[in-house]
């Protein structure tokens, strides 16, 4: 199982709402990551979490906040976004290992009104 | 980071061979090479990776030149179901990120 599941897959949020993006998978993945695509650009890396502790952050604004709870589940919380913040966001996983491939989930849909 | 070069597009036709080149000349020695494709609106799906051997599983093959300057992703029949944007990626030793260039995107023509 090479399984990374996003949900929900579309999220439609007003400037004022709070929402969190959900990522789990179940391959014992020890490192996982949060990208952000916008249309016809390549995703660009937010966040890596490696053993559960945030190891990178892209210098993204602290209107996103990242949480790990466990080795098989991260969250994005969002609050105060702003109408550009809408994207695709996808989350991956890998080994934290030299050669480890990443997988990836089919991303949420998120718009910003 | 190694950075890496890539046609912006790429037509092949239905059946034929599809070779995306990538150019990555300044990668070092212990830096793995990543294929990844995008069909639209879908997440990135891994296709394959190589440190110095040539490398081949079902979906497709990588050919890393000796210097290592240098790789081409194979798919041997392309179908229409290969358009996509293809991404190369070099990956530091220890490396906790994948970090995407602009790709190649490649149509598969009837």
């Amino acid at each position: 199982d090479t399984e990374v599941t996003q949900t929900p897959k579309h999220l439609v949020m007003g400037m004022t709402n709070k929402k969190s993006l959900k990522c789990e998978q179940h391959m014992g993945h020890r490192a996982m990551y949060w990208y952000k695509q916008k249309a016809k650009k390549p995703p660009e890396l937010m966040f890596v979490y490696s053993y559960e502790k945030l190891s990178i952050n892209e210098s993204v604004p602290s209107r996103f906040s990242p949480e790990c709870p466990n080795s098989s589940l991260l969250n994005l919380h969002l609050h105060a976004l702003q109408p550009e913040d809408s994207a695709l966001y996808l989350c991956a996983s890998s080994q934290p290992l030299q050669g480890a491939e990443a997988f990836f989930g089919q991303g949420t849909r998120l718009t910003v009104v | 980071d190694a950075k890496t070069t890539q046609p912006p597009s790429m037509d092949c036709a239905e059946g034929r061979a599809a070779n995306l080149p990538c150019n990555h000349s300044t990668i070092s020695g212990n830096e793995y090479v990543y294929w990844y494709r995008q069909i639209h609106s879908q997440g990135p799906q891994y296709i394959i990776h190589g440190l110095k051997n040539n490398e081949t599983n079902e979906m497709a093959s990588l050919i890393i030149t000796e210097d290592r300057k240098s790789s081409t992703l194979i798919l041997p029949h392309a179908t229409l179901r290969d358009t996509a944007v293809y991404y190369c990626i070099v990956r530091p030793p220890y490396g906790q990120n994948f970090v995407f260039g602009p790709g190649t995107r490649l149509s598969v023509l009837p």
